[in-house]
């Protein structure tokens, strides 16, 4: 069974510039949730879809936005990108059942110069 | 509010000693679930073990134990005889009924040879 996959692993972008990252969860799964990653802030809870739909939303400014497909694969794009936004973006899926763990890809590192 | 707090930033130990790493949360809800991840080096997030509120058993997996006090809000994690690849960075986290999983800091576990 094919675990969470995240495309592009790596990503420079520069200020301004807009970006999207892939989430692909697991088969079966419907629930993708993603996370943001620094040293000084840890781990950040940005956003959870669930059949297609956003059902939880961090404390992120509106440059911050998601989408999930009918096929359960979700996207999340950061607007007008600022150097604080350089971090690990973490995805992950789960079968959306409360108290489910939730499984993990490896992540896209973000840098913004 | 639901909150995760591991206090310990940073753990040394000497391979084969035995480590416990601290972990203490808040909720006001009854029904609740509690979660450690372990971080390689690699990035992903390897979940560990699933605890919810209702099940106060303590939980033994080989080398690994997990100690669940409701009286004192905690949830502690013991590594047994650790070992090298033990080496990671281990997140307590908490899901209340169904709400977003959140994460504390995390604890940075050195195993050294």
């Amino acid at each position: 069974k094919a675990g969470v996959t995240q495309t592009p692993r790596y990503l420079i972008k520069t200020r301004g510039q807009q970006v999207t990252l892939s989430c692909s969860p697991i088969s079966g799964h419907r629930s993708v949730s993603w996370y943001q990653q620094t040293p000084g802030q840890g781990l950040q809870f940005l956003f959870e879809y669930f059949s297609e739909t956003q059902r939880n939303k961090g404390n992120f400014p509106g440059r911050f936005s998601g989408r999930q497909f009918s096929n359960s694969r979700s996207e999340m794009n950061v607007s007008t990108l600022e150097l604080g936004d350089s971090a690990l973006y973490l995805c992950a899926s789960s079968l959306g059942i409360m108290g489910n763990e939730a499984f993990f890809g490896q992540g896209t590192r973000l840098t913004v110069v | 509010a639901q909150k995760v707090t591991q206090a310990q930033t940073e753990i040394s130990v000497v391979e084969k000693e035995d480590v416990t790493l601290d972990c203490v949360y808040e909720t006001r809800d009854t029904t609740y679930y509690l979660f450690w991840y372990k971080q390689p080096p690699s990035g992903e997030l390897v979940f560990l073990i699933r605890r919810n509120s209702f099940d106060e058993q303590n939980e033994i997996s080989g080398r690994y134990s997990w100690n669940f006090q409701k009286s004192t809000s905690s949830f502690n994690f013991t590594i047994t005889a650790s070992q090298v690849v033990d080496s990671a960075v281990y997140f307590c986290a908490l899901s209340e009924a169904g709400d977003k999983i959140i994460f504390g800091k995390g604890t940075r576990l050195h195993i050294l040879p």
